[in-house]
C-alpha cells in the first residue's frame, strides 16, 4: 500500500521569494512520485516526477523536487515565486507494483503575495 | 496535440434527471480513469479502464453511477437518477497503458451541479 502527506494545507509567500512545498510518502515498493498543478477551473498538469532516475527532478516553470529515499520526503520548490504559481498543488504516489491507479495528496494551496 | 477532451464542461440539471458526461482520450492512450473532486473528500477515482476494459470499479459509489468505454477514443459516465450530492467536479484522464508508474493527463473537467 501507498499513502502521501502533504504537511501544510496552505503556503503564502511573497513575489519572488522561494517557494517550498512539503511532501512525505509511504510507500511497499520502490515508488514513482509525481507533483501536480491546478488552477483555478483547470485539471490538474503534470509538474514533474521522479521514476528511479536522478534524484534531483527539474520540471515546467523553474519547479523542481528531490526524492529523499532516508527522510521518505519528496519535496517541491522554486527559487522565485512568480504571481502566476497561484494555485493547488498536489503530491502523487504510485506503487510501481500491480495496478496503475494513483495515490494523491490532499493538496497545498500556494498564495502569492505582490 | 490535442489532451483529454471532455464534455461539456459545464452542467446543471435537477434532481432525478440522468447526466452523461463524455471523454476523448490522448490518441494511442490505453487506460483511461475518472475521477470526481470535491472540497470535502478531495480527488477521488472512480473507475478506471485499460484497453477498454475496466479495471478497477470499487470506486463507484452506487448503482446510480455507470460508465463504458466502446472504443479506445471515447468514454461516457453517466448517472443515473442524478442527486445533489453528486455535485462535484468530474475529470478524466488518460495514460499510453504501457505498466504502472506512468502520469496521468487530465482533462479540463466537467463541472456539474444538480439542483
Amino acid at each position: 500500500a501507498q499513502s502521501v502527506t502533504q504537511l501544510d494545507s496552505h503556503v503564502s509567500v511573497s513575489e519572488g521569494t522561494p517557494v517550498l512545498l512539503r511532501c512525505n510518502y509511504s510507500s511497499s515498493y520502490s515508488p514513482s512520485l509525481f507533483w501536480y498543478v491546478q488552477h483555478p477551473n483547470k485539471g490538474l498538469q503534470l509538474l514533474l516526477k521522479y521514476t528511479s532516475a536522478a534524484t534531483l527532478v527539474k520540471g515546467i516553470n523553474g519547479f523542481e523536487a528531490e526524492f529523499k529515499k532516508s527522510e521518505t520526503s519528496f519535496h517541491l520548490t522554486k527559487p522565485s515565486a512568480h504571481m502566476s504559481d497561484a494555485a493547488e498543488y498536489f503530491c502523487v504516489v504510485s506503487a510501481n507494483f500491480g495496478n496503475e491507479k494513483l495515490t494523491f495528496g490532499t493538496g497545498t494551496r500556494l498564495t502569492i503575495i505582490p | 496535440d490535442a489532451g483529454v477532451i471532455q464534455s461539456p464542461r459545464h452542467e446543471v440539471t435537477e434532481m432525478g434527471q440522468e447526466v452523461t458526461l463524455r471523454c476523448k482520450p490522448i490518441s494511442g492512450h490505453n487506460s483511461l480513469f475518472w475521477y470526481r473532486q470535491t472540497m470535502m473528500r478531495g480527488l477521488e477515482l472512480l473507475i478506471y479502464f485499460n484497453n477498454n476494459v475496466p479495471i478497477d470499479d470499487s470506486g463507484m459509489p452506487e448503482d446510480r453511477f455507470s460508465a463504458k468505454m466502446p472504443n479506445a477514443s471515447f468514454s461516457t459516465l453517466k448517472i443515473q437518477p442524478s442527486e445533489p450530492r453528486d455535485s462535484a467536479v468530474y475529470f478524466c484522464a488518460s495514460t499510453p497503458g504501457q505498466g504502472v508508474g506512468q502520469p496521468q493527463h487530465f482533462g479540463d473537467g466537467t463541472r456539474l451541479s444538480i439542483l
